[in-house]
């Protein structure tokens, strides 16, 4: 596709169950990155894929998150059990390397909300 | 981690007039970017700066790096309802990979 696509856009879930959140990234990209917005703040970073390296898992806030990628395309973040704390917008961002001055390019997130 | 501060959180302004917003850090950063978000979108690249005491402009936007590439600045000229948005600051360490956010500005221009 032209952009980075997520699904769904809108998720809502009670406390407890597990939910799947979807990025396809641009083709071509071999970086992808989730982040967590909450309302009205910054991004706060999830996890970091690579080409075939090992992802950067250093963002996640428990054991709870997961998330996987095949290859160089669809990544799917999994919150497992989840609180009415992991309740705001997730985003997938995906770019052509890793190199610092690459542009991230969006999704427009799922906005999850936990009841 | 590394972690950027940005201010003010919020600013509401009238049409026409200027302002400045900053991103600040005590770590220093190979490159920092800026992004622009709109509701229910995700964030949008506008710049790129890269080498201590940068200077970019684009359009009425002025975007500068530290000399010491620990801190950068956005500065909006006669500002306009269309450039009502959060403008994020975001950078890159040498050794880290992921691009790390700042908190956002959140600016409303009020025509």
């Amino acid at each position: 596709g032209a952009g980075v696509s997520q699904s769904p856009s809108n998720k809502v879930t009670e406390k407890g169950k597990d939910v799947e959140l979807r990025c396809d990234p641009i083709s071509g990209h071999t970086a992808l990155y989730w982040y967590r917005q909450r309302l009205g703040q910054g991004l706060e970073f999830l996890i970091y894929f690579q080409g075939n390296s090992a992802p950067d898992k250093s963002g996640l806030p428990s054991d709870r998150f997961s998330a996987e990628r095949t290859g160089e395309s669809v990544s799917t973040l999994t919150i497992q059990r989840t609180q009415q704390e992991d309740s705001a917008v997730y985003l997938c961002a995906s770019s052509s390397g890793g190199g610092g001055n690459t542009e991230a390019f969006f999704g427009q997130g799922t906005r999850l909300t936990v009841v | 981690t590394q972690l950027l501060e940005q201010s003010p959180q919020f600013l509401s302004i009238q049409e026409g007039e200027n302002l400045t917003v900053y991103c600040n850090s005590s770590s220093v950063f190979s490159s920092l970017q800026w992004y622009r978000q709109e509701p229910g979108e995700g964030p949008v690249l506008l710049v790129t700066v890269v080498t201590g005491g940068e200077v970019k402009k684009l359009k009425r936007l002025t975007f500068q790096f530290g000399d010491a590439r620990k801190d950068s600045s956005l500065h909006i000229t006669a500002a306009q309802p269309g450039d009502t948005g959060l403008y994020l600051c975001a950078g890159r360490s040498g050794s880290a990979r992921q691009l790390t956010f700042g908190s956002g500005t959140q600016l409303t221009v009020l025509p």
